[in-house]
């Protein structure tokens, strides 16, 4: 089975600087690897996935993650954030097989200070 | 339409009251799920329907009914709920199932609140 793990539960940021999102899984098989975005009153939306191949990842908004398997990680990154990135973000993991279900981290709250 | 609705967005129910909440997508997508969200607590999967037939019950209580009449509609039915049922319920579609890598697409969710 598969777990993971966001250990912050709010980042604070000022606006236009970098920041990063911790994101590490457990798991004895291959994963797919997922961040979503959860806007104020909306559901989640896809920012980026990982699959297979390149393990540098570029999603939208500007937003980018690198697969590391050898510290089981899937960390978010953007070198610049703005007001409109406040959000809550989500980790989340699945095995590679067809009856494997996605598990979610319990997310990270992204404040933008101004 | 696009993407993923539901509705109704905001739900106040008292405990003996009995009501629906519905999903439909509009991508022909052939998985739906249910999700509760509560403040401070991981997304819970309460239920995964593949082509219309259900595939998993994570031990939800049977004051949660689901229902999916077709590959476009979902829906939860509730009733006799406690006040710690309140939370955010959201729906979500995904081509197949997710074990091969398809992203989920939610809906904007509904707001429950059991007084």
């Amino acid at each position: 089975a598969q777990s993971v793990t966001q250990l912050d539960s709010q980042v604070p940021v000022f606006e236009e600087a970098p920041v990063e999102l911790r994101c590490n899984y457990s798991s004895s098989v291959s994963v797919y690897l997922f961040w979503y975005v959860q806007y104020p009153n909306q559901g989640l939306q896809l920012l980026l996935k990982y699959l297979s191949g390149s393990t540098l990842v570029k999603g939208i908004n500007g937003f980018e993650a690198e697969f590391n398997k050898s510290q089981t990680s899937f960390h978010l990154r953007k070198p610049s954030v703005h007001i409109s990135d406040t959000a809550e973000y989500f980790c989340a993991v699945s095995g590679v097989g067809l009856e494997d279900k996605i598990i979610f981290g319990k997310g990270t709250r992204l404040h933008i200070l101004p | 339409e696009t993407g993923v609705t539901q509705t109704p967005r905001h739900l106040v129910m008292g405990m003996t009251n009995k009501k629906s909440l519905k999903c439909e997508q509009h991508l022909g997508h052939n998985a739906m799920y249910w999700y509760k969200q509560s403040a401070k607590k991981p997304l819970e999967l309460m239920f995964v329907y593949s082509l219309e037939e259900r595939v998993e019950n994570n031990s939800v209580p049977s004051r949660f009914s689901p229902e999916c009449p077709n590959s476009s509609h979902l829906f939860l039915h509730l009733h006799t709920l406690q006040p710690e049922d309140s939370a955010l319920y959201l729906c979500a579609s995904s081509q197949a199932l997710t074990g091969v890598g398809y992203e989920q697409f939610f809906g904007p969710g509904t707001r429950l609140t059991v007084l």
